[in-house]
């Protein structure tokens, strides 16, 4: 089994500041990873997929990058909507399993 | 407009049992590989399931495998989640989702709880 471990847990931050948030996987996902945001009482929101392509509807301060193992989420300059949490989670194929990282909430500093 | 519609939640007591359902519209249900996920009270996401595109072939969770089974109904657009031996720990919101290349759609999810 695959196990997505995310970094940091919690990371605080202001508005217009560069985030960046980290996952790391157990074995190689290859390209086949994506990020989700979630915020209180709503259903995840697809950002990447890929690792580095963007959703549709997706603002470009929003990127992916990362293969592998190592993989990075960065938030060019933070707007008030970006605080939320987000995950990663690989798709692997052969059998298909959808691993979900733990999660990093990203807060108002 | 794609929408997907959970149904189904609510109250349950260890060792029973529950059908969720996920209504699709807005797309072709039929070419889609749909999954379910779940997400305990205050905690992070965790896949429960998935289902190809003609419901041949599906897989679970460690966690899951043996209590609860995905199917689908690709004539009535729907989704299912048979739940059997729920278990405190199922308790949580089950969302389904649509994959595309990752999971692109999701509904506002359902509630159960597994408690006496």
């Amino acid at each position: 089994e695959i196990v997505m471990t995310q970094s940091p847990a919690t990371l605080s931050m202001s508005p217009g500041e560069r985030a960046t948030l980290s996952c790391r996987a157990s074995q190689s996902v290859s390209y086949n990873l994506a990020w989700y945001q979630q915020k209180p009482g709503q259903a995840p929101r697809l950002l990447i997929y890929g690792a580095s392509t963007r959703a549709t509807g997706i603002p470009a301060r929003f990127s992916g990058s990362g293969s592998g193992t190592e993989f990075t989420l960065t938030i060019s300059s933070l707007q008030s909507e970006d605080f939320a949490v987000y995950y990663c989670q690989q798709y692997n194929n052969g059998p298909p399993m959808y691993t979900f990282g733990q999660g990093s909430k990203l807060e108002i500093k | 407009e794609v929408q997907l519609v959970e149904s189904g939640g609510g109250l349950v007591k260890p060792g029973g049992s529950l059908r969720l359902s996920c209504a699709a519209s807005g797309f072709t249900f039929s070419s889609y590989s749909m999954h379910w996920v779940r997400q305990a009270p205050g905690k992070g996401l965790e896949w429960v399931a998935s289902i190809s595109h003609t419901g041949r072939d599906f897989y679970y969770a460690d966690s899951v495998k043996g209590r609860l089974t995905i199917s689908r109904d690709n004539a009535k657009n729907s989704l299912f989640l048979q739940m059997n031996s729920l278990r405190a720990e199922d308790t949580a919101v089950y969302y389904c989702a649509r994959e595309e290349i990752g999971l692109e759609y999701w509904g506002q999810g359902t509630l159960v709880t597994v408690s006496s």
